[in-house]
């Protein structure tokens, strides 16, 4: 159980077009979903947190008018990289987690590049 | 501000040999802990986690963490290592008050056979 799916695995997209990444919990209701982003030979660093029917909340430095994130329903969340740049180009996760304290389960990731 | 520290960012060794990763954290309320695994090609898998009780807690693939409160830490450990456990390690933070996951950098784990 606690699979989560994220939609396409990779995309390649020219700079200045919009590109949209789904995120589903399969087996689950996740009450919230987070995105991050994992650039070469470094951490995970968190862009922002969705709870299901709410606006997500993003990090410091994270532009949400780029990084539009729609969390409709309680296995669905969609981040949405708006007019992309070669900049943007990185490794997008997203992980989901029941209601209360809970085990974040991570998605297999999407790899965005942007010509 | 809180953060998690791994201190060894590369560690090689050789098969059969005994692990121990170290995390520590800067936080003085109630956490909850996690080590997750990434697999080369793989995605992020939870390794173990501890909430409450047992402060030794067993997890997958022969892998135990320990939390030691008065230390501020969750070391990894496995008593014998095998050359599919090469992978990156994270240890991760959730303070009981935010369901943040706050993470360490990690620590890539190379096993020779």
């Amino acid at each position: 159980g606690a699979v989560v799916s994220q939609h396409p695995s990779r995309v390649i997209c020219k700079s200045g077009t919009s590109v949209k990444i789904e995120c589903r919990s399969l087996d689950f209701q996740a009450t919230t979903m987070f995105w991050y982003r994992q650039f070469p030979k470094q951490s995970l660093m968190l862009m922002a947190t969705s709870n299901e029917g709410s606006k997500a909340t993003y990090e410091q430095g994270v532009e949400k008018d780029k990084f539009l994130i729609n969390h409709a329903s309680l296995t669905l969340s969609t981040l949405t990289v708006t007019s992309a740049h070669p900049e943007d180009s990185s490794f997008y996760i997203c992980s989901a987690k029941r209601l209360g304290p809970d085990t974040q389960y991570f998605g297999p990731g999407t790899r965005l590049t942007v010509l | 501000a809180q953060s998690v520290s791994q201190h060894n960012h590369h560690v090689i060794l050789s098969e059969a040999a005994s692990l121990e990763l170290g995390c520590n954290y800067s936080y003085g309320g109630t956490v909850n802990l996690f080590w997750y695994v990434q697999y080369p090609g793989q995605h992020l898998q939870l390794l173990l986690k501890y909430f409450s009780g047992d402060p030794l807690v067993k997890g997958i693939k022969g892998f135990e963490a320990e939390f030691i409160k008065s230390k501020f830490s969750f070391n990894l450990r496995k008593p014998s290592v095998q050359w599919s456990d090469t992978a990156e390690y994270f240890c991760a933070v959730n303070p009981d008050s935010n369901y943040q996951l706050i993470w360490g950098a990690g620590t890539k784990l190379i096993i020779k056979p």
